[in-house]
């Protein structure tokens, strides 16, 4: 079973919108990480978000924020006043348990291409 | 700081030839990992490392070797290359203490003909 699903292959948006990109998780552990990243066509990978399983507030970095529903197990990442430069693939991913020797795993979605229209 | 460096940028190999893919990173970050990316696929986890002398598989190690000498190095081996190799290599890098944020590459684009 995927530990990641996110099930938009491709989401489009109007400049100026918010959107909002779905990722769902599996997992048995009680303390993980969920992180978002960005893939421009340039192809690098860059860091947007962090939510940690037993942080009480959703975490917010500018225009991004992280819709945390523990419950559901979804970490949906909403980007507001959509830009054209936010026209890129969008990949949720989760580290698995506190730490220590997990921090070099993640596992990955197969992510969700993001087109910003004007 | 150069962050994360991986070379070469693109390779192109013939079935049967090996072959390592340079990564290095000078943030001192204690993990290090390896991951490929296939169409459709995301990114998924080859070999990782949470120290130097220390390493483990992640999902996908068939075919790849790694070794860890130092905290700033992590190639990757391709032993045989196979056609089902083919893809982009993405080495990150991640401190000790933090929540796992990983710091990428810019990778490298990789041919098996």
């Amino acid at each position: 079973a995927q530990k990641i699903t996110q099930t938009q292959p491709g989401m489009f948006v109007q400049e100026k919108e918010a959107v909002t990109l779905d990722c769902t998780y599996d997992t048995s552990d009680q303390s993980y990480g969920l992180f978002w990243y960005k893939q421009p066509s340039s192809g690098e990978m860059i860091f947007l978000i962090y939510q940690g399983s037993y942080d009480e507030q959703n975490a917010t970095e500018g225009r991004y924020s992280l819709n945390f529903q523990k419950a559901r197990k979804s970490a949906n990442l909403v980007i507001s006043a959509s830009q054209l430069g936010d026209s890129a693939m969008y990949f949720c991913a989760m580290r698995e348990g506190p730490g220590g020797s997990t921090l070099g795993r993640l596992y990955f979605g197969r992510g969700t291409q993001l087109t910003v229209w004007p | 700081n150069a962050g994360v460096t991986q070379t070469p940028k693109f390779q192109v190999l013939k079935t049967g030839q090996s072959m390592t893919l340079q990564c290095a990173q000078d943030m001192n970050h204690e993990y290090m990992s390896w991951y490929r990316q296939d169409p459709g696929m995301g990114l998924r986890l080859i070999h990782y490392s949470v120290g130097a002398g220390i390493t483990d598989q992640g999902e996908v190690p068939n075919g790849y070797n790694v070794s860890r000498s130092t905290t700033e190095d992590f190639p990757l081996r391709l032993l045989s290359a196979a056609p089902s190799q083919t893809s982009v290599y993405f080495c990150a890098s991640s401190r000790q203490g933090g929540p796992g944020e990983q710091y990428f590459g810019p990778g490298t684009r990789l041919t098996v003909t």
